[in-house]
This record gives structure tokens, sequence and C-alpha cells, in this order.
């Protein structure tokens, strides 16, 4: 099956830092990506659609001067907390459908743990 | 919009049987997916229903009724390792490259 490829698994990094966080997909293209966070015991909330060559789309409430997001290619989507808080520490994961495919699933990168001292 | 909801935790034997309600409200239906999320680690794929009816894999299948908005869970001989959350979604809008909109999930813990 797919596979998308995400690291860091975990980072751990003092406030007001910069963290980024990769997402592969290593054997499809993914014209979109998407980014969800999930804070402990809760569901899986998008945070921003990641197009190929374009802007990213962001869901209402996700700053996007603060979660820069990148897809400079159809396999690599980039996603960078700036200026990081104690707030913003949380699971981040990545996920993808294959270009071209119709009612496929998602595959998801393994998720990245992000603690912000 | 939509609106997925599914109860919050459950607890089963080791053995026994479970289901996992989902109900959900949405503008358009293109398919409702199930995934099994261990803590701390990726959503897993479970099933994808986008037709009425059971449709069973192993010891997990997945039930789906349109006309009521519903779908369910079914884990039969229940191990350990099932203990994990369990997230109901649906892809909305439903077409092309859309996101999935996930329930909050169901945190089910399987007792000896």
């Amino acid at each position: 099956g797919a596979v998308v490829s995400q690291h860091p698994s975990w980072v751990i990094c003092k406030s007001g830092t910069s963290v980024k966080i990769e997402c592969r997909s290593l054997d499809f293209q993914a014209t979109t990506m998407f980014w969800y966070r999930q804070f402990p015991k809760q569901s899986l909330m998008l945070m921003a659609t990641s197009n190929e060559g374009s802007k990213a789309t962001y869901e209402q409430g996700v700053e996007k001067d603060k979660f820069l997001i990148n897809h400079a290619s159809l396999t690599l989507s980039t996603l960078t907390v700036t200026s990081a808080h104690p707030e913003d520490s949380s699971f981040y994961i990545c996920s993808a459908k294959p270009t071209g495919v119709a009612n496929e699933k998602l595959f998801f990168g393994s998720g990245t743990q992000l603690s912000v001292l | 919009g939509q609106n997925i909801d599914q109860p919050t935790e459950m607890t089963a034997t080791e053995g026994a049987i479970v289901q996992i309600n989902c109900t959900y409200q949405t503008s358009g239906f293109n398919g409702l997916f199930w995934y099994q999320q261990h803590a701390g680690e990726a959503p897993t794929f479970l099933s994808y229903n986008v037709l009425d009816g059971l449709e069973e894999k192993g010891r997990f299948s997945s039930f789906l009724s349109r006309s009521k908005g519903y779908s369910y869970l079914l884990l039969k001989e229940l191990q350990m390792k099932d203990s994990a959350s369990y997230l109901c979604a649906v892809r909305d809008p439903p077409r092309g490259n859309t996101p999935l909109v996930f329930g909050k999930g169901t945190r089910l813990s399987v007792i000896a």
C-alpha cells in the first residue's frame, strides 16, 4: 500500500523557536496533502489543505502566518510552526491521497509529537 | 457543514463483541470511513462503506445506512490489542481531493 513518511517523529524545542515537519509520499504523487493536529484524548482536527504549487487553504481559526505550509513538489509538503509556544504542543499528522484516484482512503504519516518548553 | 457523533468511551471484555455507533449529518455524502488509532500513533484504515449494508473483514465489520445517516463498527472476539480509539470519518465536501472530517473518536478499553 501507499506510504507516507513524516519526520521528525518527535521534537522538543524552546518557546520562541521554529520547527519544521516534513511529509513525503514515498510511492505515489499527491497534488494535495492535509495537515491535522490532535490534542490529548481529542480527535484529529484539520488545520490546512496543502496544494502543490499554490497557497495552502487554512481552516477557520488556524493562523497562516504561524503555521507555514509549503508544498514544493508532488511528493513533499512541509509544515513550519513559527515562534512555537507551549500551547502549540500537540500531535501533528499529515495525510495524502494519491492523485487521480477516486474515493481512495487517506494515507497518514506516522505523526510528529511536538513539545514546546 | 458536517456533524459527526460517536460515543466518547466504551469498555468491553476480552473475547466479547462490541459495536461502536456513528451518526453523521453532512451536506453531501461519498462514503464513510473507520480508522483505528493507538495512542501516539497515526490512524490506520479499517473500512470504507459507500453503499448500504454490512461489510465484513475478519474480526471487524462495518455497517452503513445512508437514509438514517448511521454507521457502526463491529469488533468480534475482542483482544487486548484492540484497545484504541476508533474514528468515524466522512469526506466533506464529498468530491475530489477533499480532506476527511473526523468524529471525536471512541476510546475502547478491552479488559480481561
